[in-house]
């Protein structure tokens, strides 16, 4: 059964803290994403990572990092956390079919809350 | 501008009743459409994926349709269960091979015994 997994379902930081939110893939998936999704906005893309050490901004990158040091694992940052980073995160990956059949599978999500 | 329209935002129906959601998109150049179904707290799961020559595809007691000419598709759910209720989010992704997907915001399905 594939899988997608997130470090935490939960997450309650202080606005100014430094928030690690990991993700890990257990099917050698090439490309890894990082979504939020926010009531009536649907899910927006943070960041993408098609290889290892390799990364692209999505559409709202701002106040927001990312690390691939292994294909399975894809690292979302937030350097110094603000309260309108409180949304669900979303983590997602998919291979690089031919075909257009890249599905992307996504993981459980972690609802962050920031005060 | 790439966009995905859902309607309706918000659906009840009885179980056992079918209902079908519908999916707008202004997406070029397309590649293909996604359902996927999101329970309330979890990451979305996919119901179907249907490329541009494809108009139907069922999984189960989901069956999507696609019209390419009028950038079109619907989800029907028949026979409903309480277990589906959820949102239905529908995905339009860009050219293959691209990691470009226009999501849309969802339909929130509740589904009343």
């Amino acid at each position: 059964d594939v899988k997608v997994t997130q470090s935490s379902r939960y997450l309650v930081k202080r606005t100014g803290e430094k928030v690690f939110l990991e993700c890990v893939q257990d099917m050698d998936h090439e490309n890894m994403f990082w979504y939020r999704q926010d009531p009536g906005l649907g899910l927006r893309l943070i960041y993408f990572s098609y290889d290892v050490k390799m990364k692209e901004k999505g559409d709202i990158p701002e106040g927001y990092s990312v690390s691939r040091e292994k294909k399975e694992r894809f690292s979302l940052i937030l350097e110094s956390a603000s309260t309108n980073q409180t949304s669900m995160y979303l983590c997602a990956s998919s291979s690089q079919l031919a075909g257009g059949r890249n599905e992307q599978f996504f993981g459980p999500g972690t609802r962050l809350t920031v005060l | 501008k790439n966009q995905v329209e859902q309607s309706p935002q918000s659906l009840i129906i009885l179980e056992g009743k079918n209902c079908t959601l519908q999916c707008n998109y202004t997406v070029s150049p397309f590649s293909n459409l996604r359902w996927y179904k999101q329970d309330t707290g979890r990451g979305p799961v996919s119901l179907t994926i249907m490329t541009f020559s494809e108009n139907t595809k069922s999984n189960g007691r989901y069956t999507a349709t696609l019209d390419a000419d009028t950038k079109q598709s619907s989800l029907h759910i028949t026979a409903s269960q309480l277990s589906d209720s959820a949102s239905y989010i529908c995905v339009v992704s860009l050219t293959s091979g691209t990691y470009k997907y226009i999501f849309g915001t969802g339909t929130r399905l509740k589904v009343l015994a």
